[in-house]
């Protein structure tokens, strides 16, 4: 699996924006960019995922480096419940693909 | 989005006893699931992953023998932990795939297990 590599943790001013980095050095040309993200005691949650292209949706935005060898979550205003471990993955295109988690970032939002 | 029970979200059992935890995708039919152990603040851990009339396929280091998964319907996956021990205490989270999005899982909420 290709590997990925976040800060271990990051803090953020409640209503700013935040940018969550992630490396990909070795992600392939078929690998999608997922993120996910984890509240205390519960099940991780889909966030968002792209390929090439920036994506955006009602939870955040996603910017893909041109070169593909890094992605940036970015959540325009942090609120108290954005606060949560947030896990950049890759994944294959098709048929079953396993998630494999790396450590995430662990996002403190201060009020 | 799509949404993954787990039943129970939370279970207390004595060393050496079995526990049974269900996975069930409640609007659509989940042709992979995926089961995870994650410990106190540590990352998910990928255990098995189970298509949909196939035994599962168990990553290495976990015993499939005590860690028994049966995914007999396209919505129902079961992950029995048996003769479990105190080490066996953790947090289970399953996830599910479909056909129609096979690039997204979603994930259920997890259940808490207390081997005393």
């Amino acid at each position: 699996d290709a590997k990925t590599t976040q800060p271990n943790s990051m803090e953020s001013n409640e209503e700013e924006p935040v940018h969550l980095p992630c490396n990909h050095s070795t992600i392939s040309g078929t690998d999608y960019i997922h993120w996910y993200r984890q509240l205390p005691s519960q099940g991780p949650e889909y966030v968002i995922h792209g390929l090439t292209s920036n994506v955006n949706n009602r939870m955040a935005s996603l910017a893909i480096a041109e070169d593909r060898k890094s992605s940036t979550l970015i959540l325009h205003r942090a609120t108290l419940r954005d606060a949560a471990v947030y896990y950049c993955i890759l994944r294959g295109s098709g048929g079953y693909q396993k998630v494999t988690f790396g450590t995430g970032t662990k996002l403190q939002v201060i009020p | 989005g799509a949404v993954v029970s787990q039943h129970p979200s939370r279970v207390i059992c004595k060393s050496g006893t079995s526990v049974k935890i269900e996975c069930r995708s409640l609007d659509f039919q989940a042709t992979t699931m995926f089961w995870y152990r994650q410990f106190p603040k540590q990352s998910l851990m990928l255990m098995a992953t189970s298509n949909e009339g196939s035994k599962a396929t168990y990553e290495q280091g976990v015993e499939k023998d005590k860690f028994l998964i049966n995914h007999a319907s396209l919505t129902l996956s079961t992950l029995t932990v048996t003769s479990a021990h105190p080490e066996d205490s953790s947090f289970y989270i399953c996830s599910a795939q479909g056909q129609v999005k096979p690039y997204e899982q979603y994930f259920g909420p997890g259940t808490r297990l207390t081997v005393t």
